[in-house]
């Protein structure tokens, strides 16, 4: 079964410090890899799509990908209390076509 | 305003009730889903349809049908419903198979 793992969390960091999530992915073969924001009681939302190996950046965000270790982490630089949410990595299935797989969210939490 | 939108937001009603939520985009994309997000957060696709073409039916109780009049709309029809269908029912679409933009959402309650 194909999967997509993040730690649960909470990942709770200062306001103004770095926040790490990380998710990991069992496809070798996938080949697009996304990030939501999910705000309590609201829909998800794109932050990012990453789809090479390295670092893509847009603003405070960096996603970086690495498809040899099946590895793809969000970076938020100078964090804000209105970061604190729940992010979702996402998979695109390669077999599948349309398919993308979610992961179960990492809560971050940003104290003031 | 362009967007992914469903009907009804809340929906509260009776087991073994039969219910449809509605969902339009009007982003002219080509490819609608419907997602199941549980009480524990999880994410997980239910249909998706490609120009009006079922192309992703993941194990769900045949209850559950899907319609899909046109690629703006996706149906989401519920039949004999139970406990365990209470859940956010998360509409969203994408043009081919990239970025999904979602609907508000629907909160289903089964008493």
């Amino acid at each position: 079964q194909k999967e997509v793992e993040q730690n649960s969390g909470p990942l709770s960091v200062p306001e103004g410090a770095i926040a790490s999530l990380n998710c990991t992915y069992s496809d070798r073969g996938s080949q697009s890899f996304f990030w939501y924001r999910q705000y309590s009681g609201k829909s998800p939302e794109l932050i990012m799509s990453i789809y090479s190996n390295g670092d893509k950046e847009d603003g405070r965000f960096t996603a970086q990908l690495n498809k040899a270790s099946q590895y793809v982490s969000l970076l938020i630089r100078d964090s804000q209390p209105s970061d604190s949410a729940t992010y979702l990595c996402a998979v695109k299935d390669v077999t599948g076509g349309f398919k993308t797989i979610f992961g179960a969210g990492t809560r971050l939490f940003v104290k003031a | 305003d362009t967007a992914v939108s469903q009907t009804p937001k809340y929906l509260v009603t009776q087991m073994g009730n039969d219910k449809s939520i509605k969902c339009e985009q009007n982003l002219g994309h080509d490819t609608m889903y419907w997602y199941k997000q549980d009480s524990k957060k999880f994410l997980k696709i239910m249909f998706s349809y490609n120009n009006k073409e079922l192309i992703i039916n993941e194990t769900v109780p045949n209850r559950f049908s899907p319609k899909s009049p046109d690629k703006a709309h996706l149906n989401l029809h519920i039949n004999s419903l139970e406990l365990g269908d209470s859940a956010v029912y998360f509409c969203a679409s994408s043009q081919e198979a990239n970025e999904q933009f979602f609907g508000p959402g629907t909160r289903l309650t089964v008493l």
